[in-house]
């Protein structure tokens, strides 16, 4: 079974700055894909980024990009010029390219934003 | 604009009350979920659905059962309420898989969540 680790309970950015998320996950798969949501206070889920393993470009959207690294499955999510509506929960996904499939949830990480 | 609905946003009920935690969909989407969100435990799969009438068990399935008699319709159901099932609930829906519309269309969609507190 897959497995999905966030090693950050909590972290904090002040605005403006750079952070980055960590993210490792188990799986003897070759497709698959990777998210990172993000749960603000309201505790609506929201996508941030996704990434298709078989792409071996970095995804990014806008002031959000990830370190995809396939062979140390690892996708750390970094958060460019921090603003405070950027604290939230951030979550870590991986689902299978096979059909039927859920996602899989690290943990969570908190993310704060100091003015 | 892609919309998951859960009938609730807070609820409240008694110990040994039957539950029922209702989800919308109107997205056309196959797959359908069912995630309990504690503190430090992060999202755990109770139930999914990948069509009408089909079910398949999660990590903790126990004292939950579902039930999806239309395709954008999936029920929770608490068939004895607990204190320990306190807890956040959430649902989700997703495209089967990418070769029915694409390879963009992957992710999980959310509802807003239902706090359900046992007492």
């Amino acid at each position: 079974a897959q497995t999905v680790t966030q090693s950050q309970p909590e972290m904090s950015v002040q605005e403006a700055e750079t952070v980055t998320l960590s993210c490792t996950y188990d799986t003897s798969e070759s497709d698959y894909y990777l998210f990172w949501y993000k749960q603000p206070p309201s505790r609506q889920m929201i996508l941030v980024i996704r990434q298709e393993a078989y792409k071996q470009q970095n995804a990014t959207e806008n002031r959000f990009s990830v370190n995809f690294q396939k062979a140390a499955k690892s996708f750390s999510l970094k958060i460019s010029d921090s603003q405070l509506g950027d604290a939230a929960m951030y979550f870590c996904a991986y689902r299978s390219a096979m059909g039927n499939t859920p996602l899989v949830f690290g943990k969570g990480t908190r993310l704060s934003v100091i003015a | 604009d892609v919309k998951v609905t859960q009938s609730s946003r807070y609820l409240v009920k008694r110990t040994g009350e039957k539950v029922f935690l209702e989800c919308v969909q109107d997205m056309d989407h196959e797959n359908m979920f069912w995630y309990r969100q504690d503190p430090g435990l992060g999202l755990r799969l109770i139930y999914f659905s990948y069509d009408v009438k089909m079910k398949e068990k999660g990590d903790i399935p126990e004292g939950y059962s579902v039930s999806r008699e239309k395709k954008e319709r999936f029920s929770l159901i608490l068939e004895s309420a607990s204190t320990n099932q306190t807890s956040m609930y959430l649902c989700a829906s997703s495209l089967r898989d990418r070769t029915s519309r694409g390879t963009m269309n992957t992710e999980a969609f959310f509802g807003q969540g239902t706090r359900l507190t046992v007492v």
